[in-house]
């Protein structure tokens, strides 16, 4: 099984400052011959299901402001939100599905300063 | 528009059974991968299980492998998750969630709102 970790496990970041999350997985999920990386990140806001922010690693949802950003490869993975907002209050979560089973990791959770 | 509602939680003694049901509209049901995840109270995402678009492929999460089975039926739009043998660390909040591809190596782009079991004497 592929194992996911998330760090930190929360931060606090003033309004319009940048909120960096960080994700690693056991084993690469980079699937070379595609050149994919099957990663994606979700927003959980409280008392709400999951919304998916990026897929494929970076490539970010339809409607996702684009403030947030996804990048890395391979075991290494980060989101970013550039110029962090109200309504970002939410904890990220990162996800591969390179292989089952397909492992969340613990979660991160973002606040304002 | 795409819509999950999932139907069937409630209060279940240990060693019990529940079928969790997840109707499905606005897009071509038998065309995508579905998932079951599950978020115990306070706690964080947990996948459970996944079923391709054909259903002829299925995946558990080892804590649940062999006591659940996931199952659609495309005449009906509907997704399923059989529990048996259930157990006071299955209770969460069950959410039933498309995939964005006819398999499961694809990531969750929508999801519905979740139907709470809880496990208990």
């Amino acid at each position: 099984d592929i194992g996911m970790t998330q760090s930190p496990d929360s931060l606090a970041v003033s309004l319009g400052e940048r909120a960096t999350i960080n994700c690693k997985s056991s084993q690469s999920v980079l699937y070379s011959s595609k050149n994919k990386n099957y990663l994606a990140w979700y927003q959980q806001k409280p008392g709400q299901p999951p919304k998916l922010l990026i897929h494929w690693a970076s490539t970010r949802e339809s409607g996702v402001p684009d403030r947030f950003s996804g990048s890395g490869s391979g075991t290494d993975f980060t989101l970013t939100i550039s110029s962090l907002q109200a309504e970002d209050v939410a904890v990220y979560y990162c996800q591969q599905y390179y292989s089952s089973p397909f492992t969340f990791g613990p979660g991160t959770k973002v606040d304002i300063k | 528009e795409v819509q999950l509602l999932e139907s069937g939680g409630g209060l279940v003694q240990p060693g019990g059974s529940l079928r969790m049901s997840c109707a499905a509209s606005g897009f071509t049901f038998s065309g995508y991968a579905m998932s079951w995840v599950r978020q115990a109270p306070g706690k964080g995402l947990e996948w459970v299980s996944g079923i391709s678009g054909s259903g002829i492929s299925t995946y558990y999460a080892d804590s649940v492998k062999g006591r659940f089975t996931i199952s659609r039926d495309s005449s009906k739009n509907t997704l399923y998750l059989q529990m048996n043998s259930l157990r006071a660390e299955d209770t969460a909040v069950y959410y039933c969630a498309k995939l964005g591809g006819t398999s499961c190596d694809s990531s969750l782009d929508y999801w519905g709102q979740g139907a709470l079991v809880t496990v208990s004497s």
